[in-house]
């Protein structure tokens, strides 16, 4: 089975302007996760899709969005980039049941200059 | 709400020597807890879990875990570490429910091997 795949691998991007970054999980897996990661703030949980419906949402600003497709690839959105959203962006998929391994894409790594 | 500490942000050993990094969680409900190891530029990757069961854990590569609920800790320790080694590792914990996969992490321990 292909893994958790992510593009694009890395960009740059301007403040005041907006990304999407996209994911395609293990195929099968219906649950697909996006975390940050950054040097100060370590890994944080952005939110979570299962079924086309966001299940949770961590503590982030409305201008980080996100969507799942009816194929389960999903896609999340940051509008009017800052400085501090420079980070990289894991997504991660898994099966259904808590406790099942989920597992993460190699991310995308986001500078904003 | 869950939380976790990795009691060490660096910790450097030399080739075939033991190691130990440290994790403690907190949290007011039953839990899942994980090691993930990160090499450079890649995503995370499962080292194992802790489900239920055996509080003994061990993965493919020679590391293992012992959850301690009364302690509230989940070490992970290998008897003989390698260069290859060499990478960050994050524990995490998320709820033992059916419907949760959200993970909270440590602020990871950065493990360097010498030789």
């Amino acid at each position: 089975k292909a893994g958790v795949t992510q593009t694009p691998r890395y960009l740059i991007k301007t403040r005041g302007q907006q990304v999407t970054l996209s994911c395609s999980p293990i195929s099968g897996h219906r649950s697909v996760s996006w975390y940050q990661q950054t040097p100060g703030q370590g890994l944080q949980f952005l939110f979570e899709y299962f079924s086309e419906t966001q299940r949770n949402k961590g503590n982030f600003p409305g201008r980080f969005s996100g969507r799942q497709f009816s194929n389960s690839r999903s896609e999340m959105n940051v509008s009017t980039l800052e400085l501090g959203d420079s980070a990289l962006y894991l997504c991660a998929s898994s099966e259904l049941a808590s406790g099942n391994t989920i597992y993460f894409g190699e991310g995308s790594w986001l500078t904003v200059v | 709400a869950q939380s976790v500490t990795q009691l060490d942000s660096q910790v450097p050993v030399f080739e075939e020597a033991p190691v130990e990094l440290r994790c403690n969680y907190s949290s007011s409900v039953s839990v899942y807890l994980f090691w993930y190891v990160q090499y450079p530029n890649q995503g995370l990757q499962l080292l194992l879990k802790y489900l239920s069961g055996s509080t003994l854990v061990e993965s493919i590569n020679g590391f293992e875990a012992e959850f301690n609920k009364s302690q509230t800790s989940f070490h992970l320790r290998k008897p003989s570490v390698h260069i290859s080694d060499t990478a960050e590792y994050f524990c995490a914990v998320s709820e033992a429910r059916g419907s949760a996969r959200q993970l909270t992490f440590g602020s990871g321990t950065q493990l360097t091997v010498l030789p």
